[in-house]
């Protein structure tokens, strides 16, 4: 199957500070990337939906001048949390959607601890 | 807005069947995937069903029935690494995935 890649795997930072993840089909091009949060013991909660070349859709509810989303290539999409607070720590989670399948496949995720 | 429902807990003996129902209420219907998440891992595909009916692969089948908005997971003789979490997730019109809270299941001895 297709792999995606995530890096990096875990971060510590302190509150206020910016962290940057990325998330890259390794394989195959990935048209479109989804940003999902799980926190423990919850299901996975889309963030939002970036396409290559365009604006990020963000899910109601989701800030975006916080959660900032680049999509510049067919195989990268990248999240920022910007001043990042306790209570954005989470395990984050990319995908890629390629084409023509609706499969979407998972990157290994992110633990981000904000002290 | 969506609504997916599974249920929270189960509980088998290894070498025992356990079916996870999955019912659910989307806005437009692109199919429905089953996955397994092992504890602070990203989840893994067991299966895609678009269309009604039964599809089996290996210990695994999943079956959908569309007009009832009903999924379910069939796991097979069950082995001690088989507990996880198994989320149902619906591809909407839009393509999306909407995940359903997920099943914990726990294989015992």
């Amino acid at each position: 199957g297709a792999v995606v890649s995530q890096h990096p795997s875990r971060v510590i930072c302190k509150s206020g500070t910016s962290v940057k993840i990325e998330c890259r089909s390794l394989d195959f091009q990935a048209t479109t990337m989804f940003w999902y949060r799980q926190f423990p013991k919850q299901s996975l909660m889309l963030m939002a939906t970036s396409n290559e070349g365009s604006k990020a859709t963000y899910e109601q509810g989701v800030e975006k001048d916080k959660f900032l989303i680049n999509h510049a290539s067919l195989t990268l999409s990248t999240l920022t949390v910007t001043s990042a607070h306790p209570e954005d720590s989470s395990f984050y989670i990319c995908s890629a959607r390629g084409v023509p399948d609706n499969e979407q496949f998972f990157g290994p995720g992110t633990r981000l601890t904000v002290l | 807005g969506q609504n997916i429902d599974q249920p929270t807990e189960m509980t088998a003996t290894e070498g025992a069947i356990v079916q996870i129902n999955c019912t659910y209420q989307t806005s437009g219907f692109n199919g429905l995937f089953w996955y397994q998440q092992h504890a602070g891992e990203a989840p893994t595909f067991l299966s895609y069903n678009v269309l009604d009916g039964l599809e089996e692969k290996g210990r695994f089948s999943s079956f959908l029935s569309r007009s009832k908005g009903y999924s379910y997971l069939l796991l097979k003789e069950l082995q001690m690494k088989d507990s996880a979490s198994y989320l149902c997730a619906v591809v909407s019109d839009d393509y999306k995935l909407s995940f359903g809270a997920g099943t914990t299941v726990t294989v015992r001895a």
